[in-house]
């Protein structure tokens, strides 16, 4: 079966960084996607890899392993405003379609 | 990137009863997904939408329980039957919006059934 690991929940301080992993290991890739969800909102987009190295967005850096099936994200510069669940997600190239792993729940302290 | 309409945003229904959620995206797209979304958990794929042909239902979930239609290429319902309090949960409609774009998801149904 496909399983998309991410640990449960994080605690931060604000002004700090923090990392966030992910492994995978489904029957098929096509690109790895991290989404912010605020709670009580719909997921929003961050960032997307298909290729290894890392990917940088503003204070949000995305790295992606394909072959050790491992990714993160990493949040630079924490803002209160960062608490929030980071899902994972992985295209599996099949109809498009992609799943999730269980979301990481992000705590940031004053 | 797409935008997505979705309705109702939430609903109080009765146990038994089955309620259908929209999702009208103002673009053109070949595939819509359903999602749902479990107090305090992850989303979970229900299925595919493909216009003209049937939806592709993920392991755990069927037809008769979730019936979705696609009628054209910017809408897509789906309706959850004879409901129970376990269907309690947010229920999220998605769209690709292109290579390395994401996926954009509809505001979301919040059912509480009674």
């Amino acid at each position: 079966g496909q399983n998309i690991d991410q640990p449960t929940e994080m605690t931060a301080t604000e002004g700090a960084i923090v990392q966030i992993n992910c492994t995978y290991q489904t029957s098929g890739f096509n690109g790895l996607f991290w989404y912010q969800q605020h709670a009580g909102e719909a997921p929003t987009f961050l960032s997307y890899n298909v290729l290894d190295g890392l990917e940088e967005k503003g204070r949000f850096s995305s790295f992606l392993s394909r072959s050790k099936g491992y990714s993160y994200l990493l949040l630079k510069e924490l803002q209160m405003k960062d608490s929030a669940s980071y899902l994972c997600a992985v295209n599996m190239n099949r109809d498009d379609k992609i799943i999730f792993g269980k979301g990481t729940r992000l705590h940031i302290l004053p | 990137s797409a935008v997505i309409s979705q309705k109702p945003s939430r609903d109080i229904c009765q146990r038994g009863t089955s309620l259908t959620i929209q999702c009208q995206v103002d673009s053109q797209v070949t595939m819509m997904f359903w999602y749902r979304q479990q107090p305090g958990q992850s989303l979970t794929l229900i299925a595919t939408a493909n216009q003209g042909s049937e939806a592709t239902y993920e392991s755990g979930f069927v037809i008769d329980k979730f019936p979705i239609s696609r009628p054209n290429l910017t809408f897509s319902t789906l309706t959850v039957s004879n409901l129970s309090p376990e269907d309690s949960s947010i229920y999220l409609c998605s769209v690709a919006d292109g290579a390395g774009y994401g996926y954009t998801f509809g505001s979301g149904t919040r059912l509480t059934v009674v």
